[in-house]
């Protein structure tokens, strides 16, 4: 079955440094999406993305964070100015339609430690 | 805000055993998915439910979808080690975004 790869798998970085961390979603797929699993929390949703723009985003998503698709395959997600409660494993997925009821496939995460 | 509580957190059981977990919101779903995660993995589609009161079985796993579409189970019958993992029910909220319960920790011991 086709995957969603994402590098580095472990990121550690000073607070306050950038860090961009990297997806390539499935070919054929047209939406793509970042999810962050904070330690012992649930998975929650921060960006989709669709057609080289944000189609939704949630709170969490403020301005430190940015996404973008650099060229034809890789999916980025850029925080900043990193802090302390950005430690968390981050999920990259896509979708082909980015309807209700579709599947997801998700990569294996970054696991991003804020020092 | 349309919210997903799953219980219990954590199930320790021994092989063999039976279980249920539950999905549970006070706002209806137009669907839900199961979702099943392992150590140093993303989640893995397990099924998705669509019409209320809906059974899906996969092997020997079980999904129901409540009548009312607020509320969903994944029974396993004769639990294997193999099923150790997080089970995470999911589903789209109204602004289409696919939200997560808080996952279902389980171990399934030899």
């Amino acid at each position: 079955e086709p995957e969603v790869t994402q590098t580095p798998s472990h990121q550690v970085t000073q607070m306050g440094q950038e860090v961009i961390l990297r997806c390539v979603p499935i070919s054929n797929h047209l939406y793509f999406y970042w999810y962050r699993q904070i330690l012992g929390q649930k998975v929650e949703f921060l960006v989709s993305f669709y057609n080289n723009e944000i189609s939704e985003k949630s709170e969490i998503f403020d301005d430190q964070f940015s996404v973008e698709r650099p060229d034809g395959s890789n999916f980025t997600l850029k925080i900043r100015s990193t802090k302390l409660e950005d430690s968390a494993m981050y999920f990259c997925a896509s979708s082909v339609f980015g309807t209700r009821n579709e599947k997801l496939f998700f990569g294996s995460g970054t696991q991003l430690s804020v020092l | 805000t349309q919210l997903l509580e799953q219980s219990p957190q954590f199930l320790s059981i021994q092989e063999g055993e039976n279980l249920t977990v539950y999905c549970n919101s006070s706002s209806v779903f137009s669907s839900l998915q199961w979702y099943r995660q392992e150590p140093g993995e993303g989640p893995v589609l397990l099924v998705t439910v669509v019409t209320g009161g809906e059974v899906k079985k996969l092997k020997r796993l079980t999904f129901q979808f409540g009548d009312a579409r607020k509320d969903s189970s994944l029974h396993i019958t004769a639990a294997q080690p193999g099923d150790t993992g997080l089970y995470l029910c999911a589903g789209y909220n109204q602004g289409g975004k696919l939200i997560f319960g808080q996952g279902t920790e389980l171990s399934v011991k030899p």
